[in-house]
């Protein structure tokens, strides 16, 4: 059973402070990498996603790969009251007629 | 312009009302999906079609069927559902099928059966 973990939260950070979701995955060879944004209510929006080990920068977030830790993190730097959702992470096994496996997601409530 | 659009918005029916759910997205994708999600749960994948075929059905009752008409249009079929199908249904779309693609999510049709 292909699994990704993610803590659910809520994870409380103040305003300006640099917010860090992590996820783990069981499929070692998965090959990709998403993040994904959910406002209460509303759908799932696709803020990051990565395929290579290393860091992929992208205004205020950065995402970070290391496969052989089988871990991928978000970073959200100068945390907004706005950045307050659900942080879904999502992982695509390396196996042909499969889809994106979601983690449970994270709540960040960022306090002003 | 990553949009995926949905109608409608929201939707009541009966137990015993046959209604449809509808998709559109003009980004030239050749994947669209369906999930259901409840509240504080992750998105459950229902169907997947790539290239107009269906692909994977993730053994869903027959009262809900889908049907991609062309490359940009899904719809979803509903007929006798039970109170507990009321969830956020929402279609996404992906440039492909393959190992790595990003998919893109509709803002969702909330029903709800009574």
């Amino acid at each position: 059973q292909k699994e990704v973990e993610q803590n659910s939260g809520p994870l409380s950070v103040p305003e300006g402070a640099i917010a860090s979701l992590n996820c783990t995955y069981s499929d070692r060879g998965s090959q990709s990498f998403f993040w994904y944004r959910q406002y209460s209510g509303k759908s799932p929006e696709l803020i990051m996603f990565i395929y290579s080990n290393g860091d992929k920068e992208d205004g205020r977030f950065t995402a970070q790969l290391n496969k052989a830790s089988q871990y991928v993190s978000l970073l959200i730097r100068d945390s907004q009251p706005s950045d307050s959702a659900t942080y879904l992470c999502a992982v695509k096994p390396n196996q042909a007629g499969t889809a994106l496996i979601f983690g449970k997601g994270t709540t960040l409530s960022v306090s002003s | 312009d990553t949009e995926v659009t949905q109608t409608p918005k929201h939707l009541v029916m009966g137990m015993t009302n046959k209604k449809s759910l509808k998709c559109e997205q003009h980004m030239g994708h050749r994947a669209m999906y369906w999930y259901k999600q409840k509240a504080k749960k992750p998105p459950e994948l229902m169907f997947v079609y790539s290239y107009e075929k269906l692909s994977i059905n993730e053994s869903v009752p027959s009262r809900f069927s889908p049907e991609c008409p062309n490359s940009s249009l899904l719809n979803l079929h509903l007929h006798a559902l039970q109170p507990e199908d009321s969830a956020l249904y929402l279609c996404a779309s992906s440039p492909r099928d393959g190992y790595s693609y990003e998919q893109y999510f509709g803002p969702g049709t909330r029903l709800t059966v009574t």
